[in-house]
């Protein structure tokens, strides 16, 4: 069965310091990945999404990267977090074409302190 | 741009009242429309899906109809119940992509 994983859960990290949150796919190949972002209280804001490895297209400029380095994988990155990123990030996956929709996988909540 | 929107929360009602979300879109191509919910401190799970004008998704006694006259793809419940507080989101694909509506923050209380 086609499963997401996305770690760690909860994370709280001082201002300047670098992120690191891995989002890994199984039960299926060269899917779309997205990662998103949930501030409090707001809805979802597209941060980058991947149709490949290495291929990485970013919807808002801001302090964060994105990687894949492998076809079921996708990393979210910063070198040094601001108090604005706090927020709840949510990791996808899409295959195929119109009307298969997102997994979502259980999200990351971040706080910047 | 293709966007979706959404009515304004936080929506609260009683134990076994009737629901209505109401959700429009804008009509760029021949979108697939979703909802999806999300429970508190979780990501988002899909609820229902329709792929064309005049389907009908339905899922845990929510439905929703594709109306391409009207942009719209309202959600519905006959009685909703406490373990239906959450979350909804509207969306419709959009290329590679996905546009979310807001969210609308639906309570139910005992």
């Amino acid at each position: 069965s086609q499963t997401i994983h996305q770690w760690p859960a909860t994370l709280v990290q001082p201002v300047g310091s670098p992120l690191s949150l891995e989002c890994t796919v199984e039960g299926t190949s060269n899917p779309n990945l997205y990662w998103y972002r949930q501030a409090a209280g707001r809805g979802l804001q597209l941060l980058f999404y991947s149709v490949g490895i290495g291929q990485i297209s970013s919807e808002v400029p801001q302090n964060l990267s994105a990687s894949r380095p492998q076809d079921r994988q996708f990393i979210l990155s910063s070198k040094k977090l601001l108090l604005s990123d706090s927020g709840f990030y949510l990791c996808a996956w899409s295959v195929g074409g119109q009307g298969n929709g997102y997994t979502f996988g259980s999200g990351t909540r971040l706080t910047v302190v | 741009g293709d966007s979706v929107t959404q009515m304004e929360g936080p929506v609260t009602l009683s134990e076994e009242a009737f629901l209505t979300i109401n959700c429009t879109y804008t009509a760029t191509g021949y979108p697939s429309l979703f909802w999806y919910v999300q429970y508190p401190g979780e990501g988002l799970q899909l609820l229902l899906k329709a792929t064309k004008a005049d389907d009908k998704g339905s899922n845990k006694g929510f439905e929703a109809t594709y109306r391409k006259e009207t942009t719209s793809f309202h959600l519905e419940k006959g009685s909703v119940q406490v373990s239906d507080s959450a979350v909804y989101f509207c969306a419709r694909d959009y290329g590679q992509n996905f546009v979310f509506g807001p969210g609308t923050r639906l309570s139910v209380l005992p």
